[in-house]
């Protein structure tokens, strides 16, 4: 079972770059979720999207932009790439509402420099 | 201000011992928690919930307690195991707002 499937693994940027991190879940679930963690730090929650179509901001989405124009996939896309976002990226999603149980990728580590 | 705090990066117990990790939260309306583990290059996995409407859930070595009067919330691990070793992140919310502790790094010495 492939679960959720996040790429590239690692990626180096030059500041000023732009890029986009790819999601995709097989398990048909309707919300997904962007994150990063940087050292020391929880998971900081980017955007949220309820299901096809319907996104929402989390606590730190200065910087990123997110689509969700299927069920499966939920990429992320940074524009013009910063220092601050170096860090490690995690999708999630879950079956239910936002509180119940997430599903996470293997992340992606993002340096710019 | 942070919604729910770590306050231990790290615990150290010998195998067979009881693991506690702790986490505590700020906002009383928080009816979801939630533990999950980590492997160095690996996502967080699910590990064991609680809702506001119990004090207690089990799931084998692992037991989620909740002190909603005190909100806080703690993980016991018993007996620990070396594979235990990992970060764990409490993850405390209600309606659309949730939000990860900073994580306890476990080691498990065998």
């Amino acid at each position: 079972n492939a679960g959720v499937t996040q790429t590239p693994k690692f990626r180096i940027l030059k500041i000023g770059q732009s890029m986009t991190l790819q999601c995709t879940q097989d398990m048909n679930h309707n919300y997904m979720y962007w994150y990063r963690q940087d050292p020391g730090m929880g998971l900081k929650l980017i955007y949220y999207s309820v299901g096809a179509g319907i996104t929402d901001k989390g606590e730190v989405p200065n910087g990123y932009n997110v689509s969700r124009s299927t069920t499966e996939d939920f990429p992320l896309r940074l524009e013009l790439a910063a220092p601050s976002q170096t860090s490690v990226y995690f999708c999630a999603s879950s079956g239910g509402r936002v509180n119940t149980e997430a599903f996470f990728g293997q992340g992606t580590r993002l340096t710019v420099v | 201000d942070q919604q729910v705090k770590q306050n231990s990066p790290s615990l150290s117990v010998q195998e067979g011992r009881i693991s506690i990790l702790n986490c505590d939260y700020t906002n009383s309306m928080f009816d979801y928690f939630l533990w999950y583990k980590k492997y160095p290059a690996e996502g967080p996995t699910f590990l064991i919930s609680i809702s506001s409407i119990k004090d207690k859930n089990e799931d084998g070595r692992f037991t989620v307690f909740l002190n909603k009067s005190a909100k806080h919330l703690s993980l016991h691990i018993v007996p620990s195991q070396p594979g235990d070793s990992a970060v764990y992140f409490c993850r405390v919310g209600g309606g659309n707002q949730f939000y990860f502790g900073t994580g306890t790094s476990l080691t498990v010495i065998p």
